[in-house]
């Protein structure tokens, strides 16, 4: 079954760029949307963005001056960049596939599988 | 932005007993849009619901959804040991696309 991997680095400095990458196994890349969501230690799931394999993205507009997202069919990776970080951006990342299924003339979304997730922490 | 409101906050019950969770969100949703999600900790959230109603693949009959246009449940039925964790619905929109309750904790008693 498919599976995600998030990686990157773990500590990331304020001000700059925290980068990371979803790794897809078990399945192919393309034809999805994938979601990038983050979770600070205690709170509740904040949605990031999301991107086509095709290349087109939707941001959450709380964040979408300071992200940007990437695929690489080639590689069945998609990456997330998020710029100026804070300790605010402090979180979990999690990567999900963004699913969509229509029958009957209904859509239906949901997210599934995700990754484990990574924990990123902004300090100097 | 369609804001979903979770209630309660916490939910304190015992083994056996029925768990009801509630999603209220800002604006009427689709109920094809509003899935329900578990979260243990140091996992990530797994999807139990989606379309308001279906179950996910592998998700035991005593998770229901219910609910249309601004209300949601989540129900268990009978609390197993590992049904204690916390609990998100989530609903898909315009701008943004994806929001999140603030999730509901069903711990034991």
């Amino acid at each position: 079954q498919v599976q995600l991997q998030e990686s990157g680095p773990g500590l990331v400095k304020p001000s700059e760029t925290l980068s990371l990458t979803c790794t897809v196994s078990g399945g192919s890349i393309s034809s999805y949307y994938w979601s990038w969501i983050r979770q600070p230690a205690g709170k509740g799931l904040e949605w990031i963005g999301r991107i086509y394999t095709s290349g087109s993205t939707n941001y959450n507009p709380s964040l979408k001056s300071r992200v940007t997202m990437s695929v690489d069919t080639s590689k069945n990776q998609f990456s997330l960049k998020l710029s100026s970080v804070t300790a605010a951006d402090t979180a979990v990342y999690y990567c999900a596939r963004d699913e969509r299924y229509c029958t009957n003339g209904v859509c239906y979304n949901w997210f599934d599988p995700w990754g484990q997730g990574t924990l990123v922490t902004v300090s100097s | 932005e369609i804001v979903l409101t979770q209630s309660p906050g916490t939910l304190s019950l015992s083994p056996g007993e029925r768990a009801t969770l509630s999603c209220r969100a800002s604006q009427s949703v689709s109920s094809s849009y509003l899935a329900w999600y578990q979260q243990k900790p140091g996992q990530a959230p797994r999807l139990l619901i989606y379309g308001a109603s279906s179950r996910a693949t592998g998700i035991p009959d005593r998770f229901s959804g219910s609910g249309s246009g601004t209300d949601f449940t989540l129900t268990i039925s009978r609390l197993e040991p590992e049904d204690f964790a916390v609990y998100y619905c989530q609903q898909y929109g315009s701008s943004p696309k994806w929001t999140f309750g603030q999730g509901t904790k069903v711990e034991i008693k």
